[in-house]
């Protein structure tokens, strides 16, 4: 099973900052099978990258993903209010499929 | 717009099972491109995957519940369902129902997701 690790924990940034979140997975994720989702209070996840650097359909380009291998990063280039939530990533290479713990970016 | 629905009762006693319908609409859940997905998160906690079916029944589960698992479909209906036996207060969780994408060679990621339904597993 791959395990992802997600830091830092807790992100704390204003409105307009850039916030970068880091994914680890313990082996290597088969060509990338890496998404992003962002999950508000009270709601579901919501997907916003998939293969590692593909936006969702309707989601903001200020959102961007990269990374291989072992170590992916989502970025949002500059955070707005709706922003502030937790930020899971989730490997699709190999069964069981897996998230990470969860990055949280609240306002400073 | 392609909605998932899940339902159920919310409050299921320990070592009984706990049963829920995820109802699809706006799409059919016969579609070649899809597998269809249940996810829970216990309160303040992390994702994980339960398991996922195809609506031939093909299916494929998380192997740290695998012995207690049971997803089936019934495409005439739209619906596929989550059956998890001999629950206990460890299951306690929102459960949520998912679209997963199927390329010829792998399954992909979830999108969209249900509203989740919170199950308490207490006596």
């Amino acid at each position: 099973e791959i395990v992802l690790t997600q830091s830092p924990g807790t992100l704390s940034l204003s409105p307009g900052e850039r916030a970068t979140l880091s994914c680890r997975a313990s082996q290597s994720v088969r060509s990338s099978y890496l998404a992003w989702y962002q999950q508000r209070p009270g709601q579901a996840p919501r997907l916003l990258i998939s293969g590692a650097s593909s936006r969702a359909t309707g989601i903001p380009d200020r959102f961007s993903g990269s990374g291989s291998g072992t170590d992916f990063t989502l970025t949002i280039s500059r955070l707005e209010p709706e922003d502030f939530a937790v930020y899971y990533c989730q490997q699709y290479g190999s069964l069981p499929f897996t998230f990470g713990p969860g990055t949280k970016v609240d306002i400073k | 717009q392609l909605q998932l629905q899940e339902s159920g009762p919310g409050l299921v006693k320990p070592s009984e099972t706990l049963s829920l319908t995820c109802s699809v609409s706006g799409g059919s859940i016969s579609s070649s491109t899809y597998y269809w997905g249940w996810i829970r998160q216990p309160p303040g906690k992390g994702l994980e995957w339960i398991g996922s079916i195809y609506y031939s029944g093909s299916t494929y589960y998380n192997p740290s519940l695998e012995s207690r698992v049971t997803i089936s479909v019934e495409a005439s209906k739209n619906h596929f369902s989550l059956n998890l036996n001999s629950v206990t207060a460890a299951d306690t969780a929102v459960y949520y129902c998912a679209r997963q994408l199927a390329s010829g060679w792998y399954l992909g990621w979830f999108d969209p997701w249900g509203r989740g339904t919170l199950v308490t597993v207490s006596s």
